[in-house]
């Protein structure tokens, strides 16, 4: 059971925005950054944001992050068929002295 | 360009010790800030952290596993080696090493190496 709650499946058709949830607790969301990363089958994760809301270079800014409290949100907008990939959210937690996962969101574009 | 490549056997049998070393290139963990990870995923499930090193030489371990990890590196060689005891087939899983910024792991991953554990 991971620490960060995600849900473990999101879908949407080409064009339409979705929203995956990542819910944690005061001592990894609430107290220090969210990383999301993007993973294809087969295939190491990718980073897609960091320190909560930053694109690294290259990735499209149909790609967002935000964080409330003791959660996070990764916004894809724009869908398209190559987003349909695993997302998994990470956080640390300040209680086990390092990072923590989320269970993996299964994006799959109709 | 900053890569790195885990390295260690593709199988083991249950009670054995596993291993692992990741051999990475463009950083050095020297830096002050800089550490290497360990992660592993079970075929299907989620990414599960296993232990870090950081530059200075300060450790970190997943609380569930700590008693079965041990993390060193050789700077030298720019190499962090992981030790697992006691492989269960539970653990069969891929490892993947991956550069960590102090507040998450960015995007300097290994390819990962499946390693299963099998008599």
């Amino acid at each position: 059971q991971s620490v960060l709650t995600q849900p473990p499946s999101a879908s949407g058709t080409p064009g339409q925005r979705v929203i995956i949830s990542c819910s944690g607790s005061s001592s990894n969301i609430g107290s220090n950054f969210v990383y999301w990363y993007k993973q294809l089958p087969g295939t190491a994760p990718k980073l897609l944001l960091y320190r909560n809301d930053q694109r690294p270079f290259g990735v499209p800014d149909r790609f967002s992050g935000s964080k409330s409290g003791t959660s996070a949100s990764l916004a894809i907008s724009g869908l398209r068929p190559e987003d349909e990939a695993d997302y998994y959210c990470a956080a640390r937690d300040d209680s086990l002295s390092g990072p923590v996962f989320g269970g993996g969101t299964k994006l799959t574009v109709l | 360009q900053v890569t790195l490549e885990e390295s260690g056997p593709t199988q083991v049998k249950p009670t054995q010790t596993l291993t692992l070393t990741c051999t990475f290139s463009g950083f050095s963990l020297t830096t002050s800030g800089v550490g290497v990870g360990w992660i592993r995923q079970p075929p299907g499930k989620a990414l599960e952290w296993l232990a870090l090193i950081y530059w200075n030489d300060d450790k970190g371990y997943s609380p569930a596993l700590k008693t079965r990890l041990t993390i060193t590196k050789d700077t030298s060689k720019n190499q962090v080696v992981l030790t697992m005891t006691n492989m269960d087939p539970v653990d069969t899983a891929t490892y993947f090493c991956a550069e960590y910024s102090g507040s998450g792991f960015n995007d300097h991953w290994g390819q990962g190496t499946l390693v299963t554990v099998s008599s």
